[in-house]
């Protein structure tokens, strides 16, 4: 157990929904970050939080969306769901302090089911 | 990042020594080595990481080259559980983001 917890497990929805993802960090772990699993791209890093402020974007659509709150949890927010929306989104936390790299510990992720 | 190449897929017998190498011939002076491993479709785990010198854990033992350009992670006694995909993946120490490869398919046969 990573500490990591994600809600829900499981989520299916139809074409053109929008659905929120759930993050909870570590305890202390100021940084949050989501991943995007699909069977044909592997893991792609979609975006960061630092202590409530985006920190660094990766290959995130822009019907994709996510916030972290001051209590450090984080929301993902899909919406105008496509079928190649289907993937495992996985969320991970780190210390990160100061400049200094730490370990990321991912939690079990949430399977999206778009049909 | 670095770019990183490893092994589509190896087998390993169960009890025997797993290695699994990692090129990163660009690799700069101030990236780490880090190698996770997804069992399945679980959230990836975090092995080890390293800079220059060989490093040990509970998990495993990674080799680093003399010069970096690559490594090998070593699992000493492999078991069935070890079956998952191990990522090798290069980054500052001050960078944020992972960018994972394909990885390699580790198969521990009985």
């Amino acid at each position: 157990d990573s500490g990591v917890t994600q809600t829900p497990k499981h989520l299916i929805t139809a074409t053109g929904q929008r659905v929120t993802l759930r993050c909870s960090p570590r305890s202390g772990d100021l940084s949050v970050y989501w991943y995007q699993q699909s069977l044909d791209q592997g893991l792609q890093f979609l975006i960061q939080y630092y202590n409530g402020e985006e920190r660094a974007k990766g290959n995130i659509l822009e019907r994709f969306s996510a916030q972290q709150f001051p209590d450090l949890h984080s929301e993902l927010n899909l919406s105008s769901l496509e079928l190649g929306d289907s993937a495992l989104y996985f969320c991970a936390s780190s210390v990160l302090a100061g400049n200094s790299y730490n370990e990321q510990f991912f939690g079990p992720g949430t399977r999206l089911t778009v049909l | 990042d670095a770019k990183t190449t490893q092994p589509t897929s190896m087998d390993c017998a169960e009890g025997r020594a797993a290695n699994l190498p990692c090129n990163h011939s660009t690799i700069s002076g101030n990236e780490y080595v880090y190698w996770y491993r997804q069992i399945h479709s679980q959230g990836p785990q975090y092995i080890i990481h390293g800079l220059k010198n060989n490093e040990t854990n509970e998990m495993a033992s990674l080799i680093i080259t003399e010069d970096r350009k690559s490594s090998t992670l070593i699992l000493p006694h492999a078991t069935l559980r070890d079956t998952a995909v191990y990522y090798c993946i290069v980054i500052p120490n001050y960078g944020q983001n992972f960018v994972f490869g394909p990885g390699t398919r580790l198969s521990v046969l009985p």
